[in-house]
Formats: structure tokens, sequence, C-alpha cells
């Protein structure tokens, strides 16, 4: 199964309502990254942080890891509709070989 | 330059064409990856390159082929396709990590390759 999986699978908000996002992975890892997706285009990084860290920021972006729950959630405040996009959790394993398992992923619209 | 270009943008193709996807950095990368991702669903990893050699195959049909000819490229070879292959085809590369090749850090992805097989 999924390492990262997500929830809501879809969220509709308003233009300036905050958007949270969920993920939960199955192992222990060294980092979980988002990346966000916009409609059939490549993936863009988001934001990475460490197994030792529980926050961090970076602009509208808040980003929270529980390590004991193996959870992290991804905050967007002050949503605008240019943030409406697909967004993926990733870890990565390393089984002999550095593989990146992405999340199932949660589709934001943001509503103008 | 931070980016990571792929050619053509879009392909379509019939059963029997062989085709290539092209996938291009200039960030010095070391690690350079092909994903396949269908609608509404996540990428899932196909191959890996660590320093031009293949170090992960995720029990990918032979009918797609990789070639990794020097450390900027990345060619994805198609021969005999099946309509299921129909997808975006993503290439992303890393910094290498500690001890070389693929790493956990970040990945750069292109925009991808629309594939339409007929």
């Amino acid at each position: 199964s999924q390492q990262g999986e997500e929830d809501p699978q879809a969220l509709s908000i308003q233009e300036g309502e905050n958007a949270t996002m969920n993920c939960s992975y199955k192992t222990s890892i060294n980092n979980l990254q988002w990346y966000r997706q916009n409609s059939g285009r490549g993936l863009v990084h988001l934001i990475l942080i460490r197994s030792n860290e529980r926050e961090k920021h970076s602009g509208r972006l808040r980003v929270t890891l529980d390590t004991s729950k193996k959870s992290s959630s991804l905050l967007i405040t002050a949503s605008r509709a240019a943030d409406t996009a697909s967004y993926f959790c990733a870890t990565v394993l390393n089984t002999g070989g550095f593989k990146t398992i992405f999340g199932a992923g949660t589709r934001l619209f943001v509503k103008a | 330059d931070t980016e990571v270009t792929q050619t053509p943008k879009h392909l379509v193709m019939g059963m029997t064409n062989k085709k290539s996807l092209k996938c291009e950095q200039h960030m010095g990368h070391r690690a350079m990856y092909w994903y396949k991702q269908k609608a509404k669903k996540p990428p899932e990893l196909m191959f890996v390159y660590s320093y031009e050699k293949l170090s992960i195959n995720e029990s990918v049909p032979s009918r797609f082929s990789p070639e990794c000819p020097n450390s900027s490229l990345l060619n994805l070879h198609l021969h005999a396709l099946q309509p299921e292959d129909s997808a975006l085809y993503l290439c992303a590369s890393s910094h290498p990590g500690l001890a070389g090749g693929p790493s956990y850090e970040t990945q750069y992805f292109g925009p991808g390759t629309r594939l339409l097989v007929l």
C-alpha cells in the first residue's frame, strides 16, 4: 500500500480561507516533503520537513510533522485562486535504493 | 539553471510505433528519475539512475527502455506500447546524497510528456 495517505481527497474553499491537508505514512522517515501539481503539469516542491523538526513555515505555508503519529499536515493560509492544484506529500524509502513514494494527493479548489 | 526540460510535451503513438521521450537538466544532479502518472493518481516511480547507472527498476515492462547517455540527459524509449500505458510521464532529478547518487533530498520535476497510445 501507499507509504503516504492523504485526506481529504478533495477540498473546495473560498478565496481568503485557510486550507488544511493531512498526510499519514507507515514507516520511519528521514524527511517528508510536500509538492504541488497544477493540472496536468510537473510537480513543484513546496517544503521539506526533517524528522527532527516539528513545524516549518514558508510564506503562507505551514507544515507540521508528528513522528509519533506518523502524520503531517499542510496549512495554506489566506488562500488564493492560484492555489488551486493537487497537493502531494512524499517520503523516501531507502530499500537498497532511494525510492520516493507519493501520497494519494488532495485536490484543492479555491473559488474566487 | 534550475529547470528540468522534457520533450515532446505531447505524443500520440500507435501500438506498433517506436518513440522516445527526452529529459534534460543542467543542475549538476547525478540522480535522475522517470515517473508515470495516471489521471487523478499520484506519480509512480519507474526508474532511478545514479551516476548514469540504473539503480532502481520498479518491475517496469520491457516495452519501456530507459537510457542515461550522460549526466544531463535521460531518455525513455517506447516500443509496442499498450493503450493502458497512456499517461503523463514525468522526469525528475535531485542532488546527490552524502554517499552520492539518489538521496532523501528534493526532486526537481520537468513539465511532463502527455502520452496517448492508440
